[in-house]
């Protein structure tokens, strides 16, 4: 297993602000992948965050509203910018278990609330 | 591409009755195959993942899946439903095709009536 934790767990925001989730895992990794739950959906990959050069958007994200920082191997942040109630969701940040596997492990997750 | 159906948005089971949650997977070649389990509040935990090495996989908490190729399928089951059981189950697929991304399923809520 893993221990990854994210900060903050929830959060209650204003439309309009940003909100930065922090996301600290256990061993040093090169992909960080960030995810976001919609209420009463599945998880939908957000962009893979590498080490060492620009995050990897999927269809459907852009950096102007989700900008990622990967400082180290060990560190993520995803940033929500220009919130509104759409973006309230829970966002999972996850690794995977090793540099030969596609199994990943998942942090407890950020539970956002814009109103 | 590869893609994952789950058959059932809500399953209901009395506790110690038995639980299947189905799958069918979408994929051209052998897939790598995942459960995951989501308690309320709480993040994804892994409970079994399929590699081709056995077609039934155990998992924790009792748990297990059968891949069936000629079915397309990989379904959950446990012999005896217990109330901590009740959480949202994910059947994901890594895409190969993609650099091994996760594709999740849609879901499935399994409620334990007691």
């Amino acid at each position: 297993s893993a221990v990854i934790s994210q900060k903050p767990s929830r959060d209650i925001c204003q439309r309009g602000t940003s909100l930065t989730i922090q996301c600290q895992v256990d061993s040093q990794v090169t992909m960080m992948f960030w995810y976001r739950q919609q209420p009463g959906q599945s998880l939908t990959l957000i962009a893979t965050a590498n080490q060492g050069s620009e995050a990897t958007y999927e269809s459907g994200f852009v950096i102007d509203k989700f900008p990622i920082s990967r400082p180290n191997l060990t560190f993520s942040t995803l940033t929500v910018s220009n919130m509104s109630p759409e973006d309230s969701s829970i966002y999972l940040c996850s690794r995977r278990a090793g540099p030969s596997t596609d199994t990943q492990y998942f942090g407890p997750g950020t539970r956002l609330t814009v109103l | 591409a590869q893609s994952v159906t789950q058959l059932d948005s809500h399953v209901s089971v009395s506790e110690g009755t038995p639980v299947l949650l189905r799958c069918n997977y979408s994929s051209s070649y052998s897939p790598s195959l995942f459960w995951y389990v989501q308690h309320p509040n709480k993040g994804l935990q892994l409970l079994l993942k399929y590699t081709s090495a056995a077609t039934l996989v155990k998992g924790i908490n009792g748990f297990e899946a059968e891949f069936k190729k000629s079915e397309t399928s990989f379904h959950l089951t446990k012999p005896s439903a217990h109330m901590s059981d009740a959480a949202e189950y994910f059947c994901v697929v890594s895409d190969r095709d993609s650099s091994y991304k996760l594709i999740f399923g849609s879901g499935t809520r399994l409620l334990v009536r007691p």
